[in-house]
């Protein structure tokens, strides 16, 4: 079974900093697919980035990035220039490749605040 | 347009009652799913249908029904409320089952049992 761990149960940042929050995963396969979803107060579960990862290539989007260490089991999420928006709950999620009949697995959230 | 819609946005209910959570995406998508996010915000796969078909039951009571009436609709169904299923329950939706589909989600329905 898939497990995938946030070992960053709070983190904060200034404004206009960078932060970055860290993930790792546990899985015997090679065809996978990692992401990161924010949860803001209202609730809403956003996509923010997805890396395949028979990519060697770390996924960007525009503030965005990720840090994907495939060997490690690593996938850490790096925010530029912080802005007080940013400030949600950041879940790392992993899913099977194939018909994995849509199953994410999370980890258990990182809560970021963003100070003016 | 909201892509993912849940209804409704709040639920306050006592312990034994029988109620109902609906959902609709407008995106095309084949595959739906529940999730349930717990107190402690640990998200969980309850439910997941493709083409109107159920293909993940991840171990849900039998109190928990859903029902698919046609690809863009996803309705749960929960008999008999018990104070443990207080939780924050997802909709989602997928283009299809395959893993690089993302998952777009509803905004959440907030069940409260008393």
């Amino acid at each position: 079974a898939q497990t995938v761990t946030q070992s960053q149960p709070e983190m904060s940042v200034q404004e206009a900093e960078t932060v970055t929050l860290s993930c790792t995963y546990d899985t015997s396969e090679s065809d996978y697919y990692l992401f990161w979803y924010k949860q803001p107060p209202s609730r809403q579960m956003i996509l923010v980035i997805r890396q395949e990862a028979y990519k060697q290539q770390n996924a960007t989007e525009n503030r965005f990035s990720v840090n994907f260490q495939k060997a490690a089991k690593s996938f850490s999420l790096k925010i530029s220039d912080s802005q007080l928006g940013d400030a949600a709950m950041y879940f790392c999620a992993h899913r099977r490749g194939g018909t994995s009949y849509g199953k994410l697995t999370f980890g258990q959230g990182t809560i970021l605040t963003v100070h003016p | 347009d909201t892509a993912v819609s849940q209804t409704p946005k709040y639920l306050v209910t006592q312990m034994g009652n029988d109620k109902s959570i609906k959902c609709e995406q407008n995106l095309g998508h084949d595959t739906m799913y529940w999730y349930k996010q717990d107190s402690k915000k640990f998200l969980k796969i309850m439910f997941s249908y493709n083409n109107k078909e159920l293909i993940i039951n991840e171990t849900v009571p039998n109190r928990f029904s859903p029902k698919s009436p046609d690809k863009a609709h996803l309705n749960l169904h929960i008999n008999s409320l018990e104070l443990g299923d207080s939780a924050v329950y997802f909709c989602a939706s997928s283009r299809r089952v395959e893993g690089n589909s993302p998952l777009h989600f509803g905004n959440g329905t907030r069940l409260t049992v008393t």
